[in-house]
């Protein structure tokens, strides 16, 4: 299964864009890269998925590199409700379909 | 909708206990999985289930138990409670359509082991 890395941490202004990497160098040809955030306490909620094209939803964008070995999400005008852990995740298909394992995340703060 | 329901939302045990985790989703999905989550850590997968009558390991699977009976429920069992599974628990379902595989989960309980 793929792993992915990413930093444990990052902040960013109010308004500002917030560009969360993720590097997922072992990824195969048809592995989705999906990412989850969660808010202090509550379930983890989806935000987005891809599998080699950019994609962009109300909550989103997610730019994949050409050779698909990292991605980035991008939040266009942070707001403080964004404070959030966000988690990179390749779902593992080594076994079955479906499981999606969850690392540390990173631990996004939005400041005023 | 109601989507992903857990109950208890909160639960204390004594060493020793068994209880059962309830979980129940209305809409109509293949996939349901258990999740436990310590603090400072990510999401650890403890049990999962394809489909009613189908279940299997997930990462941390000793000391719980699952069924599926139905597609809509996936009870969690604790057979005998330790203080290593004071944790915070979530289940999740997802419908099983190819490489969708979009999680929604619930609002977690949180289980204390004394």
């Amino acid at each position: 299964d793929a792993k992915t890395t990413q930093p444990p941490s990052m902040d960013c202004a109010e308004g500002r864009a917030a560009n969360l990497p993720c590097n997922h160098s072992t990824i195969s040809g048809n592995e989705y890269v999906y990412w989850y955030r969660q808010i202090h306490s509550q379930g983890p909620q989806y935000i987005i998925h891809g599998l080699k094209n950019n994609e962009t939803n109300e909550m989103a964008s997610l730019i994949i590199t050409e050779d698909r070995k990292s991605s980035t999400l991008i939040l266009p005008h942070a707001t403080l409700r964004d404070t959030a852990v966000y988690y990179c995740i390749v779902p593992d298909r080594g076994s079955t379909l479906g499981r999606l394992y969850f690392g540390r995340g990173t631990q996004l703060t939005v400041w005023p | 909708n109601a989507g992903v329901t857990q109950t208890p939302k909160f639960q204390v045990l004594k060493t020793g206990q068994s209880m059962t985790l309830q979980c129940a989703q209305d809409m109509n999905h293949e996939y349901m999985s258990w999740y436990r989550q310590d603090p400072g850590m990510g999401l650890r997968l403890i049990h999962y289930s394809v489909g009613a009558g189908i279940t299997d390991q997930g990462e941390v699977p000793n000391g719980y138990n699952v069924s599926r009976s139905t597609t809509e429920d996936f009870p969690l069992r604790l057979l005998s409670a330790a203080p290593s599974q004071t944790s915070v628990y979530f289940c999740a379902s997802s419908p099983l359509q190819g490489a969708n595989e979009k999680l929604f989960f619930g609002s977690g309980t949180q289980l204390s082991v004394l």
